[in-house]
């Protein structure tokens, strides 16, 4: 069946760092693959997505690419800031309509 | 203000004692859905709609009913909860698809004893 794979955290990284958190996926056919973001105490809100292989969604300063060959969509930001601290969610979507999320990971940044 | 809302925002039922949370989009949205999170297992998906009329199941519905009378209303009904459904329930909605951007509601914290 379809899955996503999160690196566990929680992450705590130093503000202006680099950050990467993995995201790898198991689906059949070709899935759009999403990174949301979940700020404490709030909804999840969508942050990047790609709906094909080599698309390389971004927003904000994030970046992610779609990689077939490695079934990856690594979520990464060269320089992050105390305001980027929330819950990162990696999700899919397949043909069926049906949405699978990660476990998401916990980002502190602190200054 | 285009919207997701969620009512009630905080329940603590009992066993047994048949609930409904509301969801009521503004934006007109074909698309709605609801997920339940828990620590450790992050979202998963209960049931979701496509458009009035039509439902279908998600990953972990058992449990739970839903309907979808109007396009702006979704509830979700937990006709005889258990504690194993004691979560953080959020309801979704987008244009006419998932792959579109998913807007979430503020969240409801159910908990049952």
């Amino acid at each position: 069946g379809n899955s996503v794979t999160q690196m566990e955290g929680p992450v705590t990284l130093s503000e202006e760092a680099f950050l990467t958190i993995n995201c790898t996926y198991t689906a059949t056919g070709y899935p759009s693959l999403f990174w949301y973001v979940q700020y404490p105490g709030e909804g999840l809100q969508l942050l990047l997505k790609a709906t094909k292989a080599d698309d390389k969604g971004s927003n904000k300063g994030f970046e992610a690419t779609y990689r077939k060959e490695t079934t990856s969509f690594h979520l990464e930001k060269g320089s992050v800031q105390v305001s980027d601290s929330a819950v990162y969610f990696c999700a899919l979507i397949d043909t069926g309509n049906q949405f699978y999320f990660g476990t998401g990971t916990s980002l502190t940044v602190i200054p | 203000e285009a919207q997701v809302t969620q009512n009630p925002r905080y329940l603590i039922t009992v066993t047994g004692k048949k609930l409904t949370v509301t969801c009521s989009q503004n934006m007109n949205h074909e698309y709605m859905s609801w997920y339940r999170q828990d620590p450790g297992l992050g979202l998963r998906q209960i049931y979701y709609s496509m458009n009035v009329e039509v439902t279908d199941k998600g990953d972990v519905p058992e449990g739970y009913k839903v309907s979808r009378k109007e396009k702006r209303n979704f509830p979700l009904i937990l006709e005889s909860p258990s504690p194993n459904q004691t979560s953080l329930y959020f309801c979704a909605s987008s244009l006419t698809s998932p792959q579109e951007t998913q807007y979430f509601g503020p969240g409801t914290r159910l908990l049952v004893l």
